[in-house]
């Protein structure tokens, strides 16, 4: 059964911290990953998006990483801002298009100042 | 301004009942797609639809139903409600009918069912 599986379930960090959200899948064959932000009663917002053959894309303090072979990614956040405090969910996308898309349950990052 | 837009923002009714949920996609878009989310819970996938026709269903049950018009805006229909219908329903909208290039999320609508 394709799955997304993100770890921690939730996460408390201080302000100007780093932290690492993980993202383990067994969806296949897989096409792409996501990452998304998805502030408290707003839709999701789009942080990046890799391919089978990227290993890290960034956006801003948002780096993102991806390995294939063990279908685990990472989202690693640098100096934490209050504005982070937010679900970020995993989206595996297999091929096939639109119904392939496979959200996790999402990590909830509270930053605290 | 995602360009997505989705209305009501609340909706508050009784079990038994039926709503109408609108979605207006990005300039642009052709695609349409509802997700549910209960709280606590990841996106689950409803429906799309791309240029006025159905192309896909996911777990949309019986009770809920969906169309897009000629103007490309969508409603998805919910009836009999339940309480354990309340959630977030997002509208997400794409330029085509796959997913490879992202789609763009509207704000949601949050039903209570009471």
């Amino acid at each position: 059964k394709n799955q997304v599986e993100q770890s921690p379930q939730s996460l408390i960090i201080l302000e100007g911290k780093n932290c690492t959200l993980q993202c383990n899948y067994t969806v296949s064959p897989f096409s792409n990953l996501r990452w998304y932000k998805q502030d408290t009663g707003r839709g999701p917002v789009s942080l990046t998006i890799m391919t089978f053959s990227e290993n890290t894309k960034s956006n801003g303090r948002y780096t993102a990483t991806l390995d294939a072979d063990t279908k685990q990614s990472s989202l690693h956040i640098t100096a934490s801002q209050l504005s982070d405090s937010a679900s970020y969910i995993c989206v595996v996308i297999g091929t096939g298009g639109y119904n392939k898309l496979i959200f996790g349950a999402g990590t909830r990052l509270a930053v605290h100042p | 301004d995602s360009g997505v837009t989705q209305t009501p923002k609340h909706l508050i009714t009784a079990t038994g009942q039926r709503v109408t949920l609108r979605c207006s996609p990005r300039s642009g878009d052709l695609s349409v797609y509802w997700y549910q989310q209960s709280l606590d819970q990841g996106l689950q996938f409803l429906i799309q639809y791309y240029n006025g026709e159905e192309r896909a269903k996911g777990n949309i049950l019986e009770r809920f139903s969906a169309q897009q018009f000629p103007d490309l805006h969508s409603e998805l229909n919910l009836s009999s409600l339940e309480l354990g219908d309340s959630a977030l329903y997002f509208c997400a909208s794409s330029v085509e009918g796959g997913s490879l290039y992202g789609y763009t999320f509207g704000s949601g609508t949050r039903l209570t069912v009471v």
